[in-house]
């Protein structure tokens, strides 16, 4: 069984601020996690992914996720926020047990000049 | 360049109305999926195939047929069954049902906009 959480319907930032969306799973075997990130009215495009390989992962545009198993959480986060930033950003899990993954339901990432 | 084409952008449909949204990927994908995307529910699955001639219901199939003739090809209808269609419909793929392949993500199309009139 596998299942995701996202902690924050909407957060709010300055530019230049940093970033942080917070995302917690729940996987019966060891997980991939992703990152995908929905502009207004386009399809998701991959930020990140972490798949058993180091903890720490680097994606696209600044952004970057740590794996805590521990904590079972996969937290985005990102220095210092862009205007072009501002979108719904989606966690995914995909356990040892399944081929389709699971989706959160969303973080609106709100940036402000 | 390879990705995936949904097709139209935007559709409206009359009550007691099927409509086809189209589906077509050049990537060489096995697998292909369908998702209904609702303000603050994320993506819920419709429908998905593994390979070309099969395919399975996913968590919302109800009211909704696929069909898997090509590989390159998903075609979702939404039918007069389906009491509330109105939504944002998101196709993806991926390489292949064999989760080590599918730890290299999901490619999306731009997505359609179904609105009913």
């Amino acid at each position: 069984a596998q299942s995701v959480t996202q902690l924050d319907s909407h957060v709010s930032v300055s530019e230049g601020t940093p970033v942080l969306l917070r995302c917690n799973y729940s996987s019966s075997y060891s997980p991939s996690l992703f990152w995908y990130v929905q502009h207004p009215n386009k399809g998701l495009q991959l930020l990140l992914k972490y798949t058993s390989a180091a903890t720490l992962v680097k994606g696209i545009n600044g952004f970057e996720a740590e794996f805590k198993k521990s904590e079972t959480s996969f937290h985005l986060t990102k220095p210092s926020a862009h205007m072009s930033d501002a979108a719904e950003y989606f966690c995914v899990v995909l356990s040892g047990g399944s081929y389709i993954p699971t989706f959160g339901r969303g973080t609106s990432l709100i940036v402000h000049p | 360049d390879g990705g995936i084409t949904q097709s139209p952008k935007y559709l409206f449909r009359k009550e007691g109305q099927n409509v086809t949204l189209s589906c077509e990927q050049n990537l060489n994908h096995d697998a292909m999926y369908w998702y209904r995307q609702d303000p603050g529910q994320g993506l819920r699955l419709i429908y998905y195939s593994q390979i070309v001639n099969d395919f399975q219901k996913g968590d919302i199939a109800e009211g909704y047929s696929v069909s898997r003739e090509k590989k390159e090809s998903f075609p979702l209808t939404v039918t007069s069954a389906q009491k509330n269609p109105t939504a944002f419909y998101l196709c993806a793929s991926s390489i292949g049902p064999d989760r080590l392949r599918n730890i290299y993500g999901y490619t999306f199309g731009s997505g359609t906009r179904l609105t009913v009139v």
